[in-house]
């Protein structure tokens, strides 16, 4: 089975531009969450999505948005870039059925300059 | 708001040596919570987990206890190899339903020969 993969796995933009991040998750899986890895503030979450609806966000501001196809893949968008946007952008799925809690498999992330 | 502390790195041991990675976290009610490693250049994967009081998860040969007394959620390994070097994330999830995550800082383990 294959797991989740993201694309592109690098990238590299200048301040003010925008950036779309793509997530495929696990075959099957029906929820996808993202997170944003940063030396200094470590791991924070963005949003999870289930299917096709936002069902959980964190506390970022509004130039962070996503989606969810019908096909359960899932897109983030970050608009107006900043420098302090550069990060690792981790998507995760998990297939949200069984006991609770429900194991997130991760992505090897896309990892975001911005000069 | 919920929060993790763990311990901060790098911690580096001798092969065979005895690993502690101290956790502890903040959560209202009761939280499912995990550890999860994360190698060079990939993405995080799940070591074990723990959903209720004083259950101990365990894989690979690395034990954590949780422990709601002292709300912490410590990670032992008895004897470490050069291969378990990497960043260990101690997390919690406290929404029933959801999947979201709560991570502490991380703690880079170095192990050497």
């Amino acid at each position: 089975k294959a797991g989740v993969t993201q694309t592109p796995r690098y990238l590299i933009k200048t301040r003010g531009q925008q950036v779309t991040l793509s997530c495929s998750p696990i075959s099957g899986h029906r929820s996808v969450s993202w997170y944003q890895q940063t030396p200094g503030q470590g791991l924070q979450f963005l949003f999870e999505y289930f299917s096709e609806t936002q069902r959980n966000k964190g506390n970022f501001p509004g130039r962070f948005s996503g989606r969810q196809f019908s096909n359960s893949r899932s897109e983030m968008n970050v608009s107006t870039l900043e420098l302090g946007d550069s990060a690792l952008y981790l998507c995760a799925s998990s297939f949200d059925r069984g006991s609770f809690p429900y194991e997130q498999y991760f992505g090897p992330g896309t990892r975001l300059t911005v000069t | 708001g919920n929060s993790v502390t763990q311990m901060e790195g790098p911690v580096t041991l001798s092969e065979e040596a005895f690993l502690t990675i101290n956790c502890t976290y903040t959560a209202t009610g009761y939280p499912s919570l995990f550890w999860y490693v994360q190698y060079p250049g990939e993405g995080l994967q799940l070591l074990l987990k723990a959903t209720k009081a004083d259950d101990k998860g365990s894989n690979k040969g690395f034990e954590a206890t949780y422990r709601k007394e002292t709300t912490s959620f410590h990670l032992e390994k008895g004897s470490v190899q050069v291969s378990d070097s990497a960043v260990y994330f101690c997390a919690l999830s406290d929404q029933k339903g959801y999947s979201t995550l709560t991570f502490g800082k991380g703690t880079m383990l170095l192990v050497s020969p």
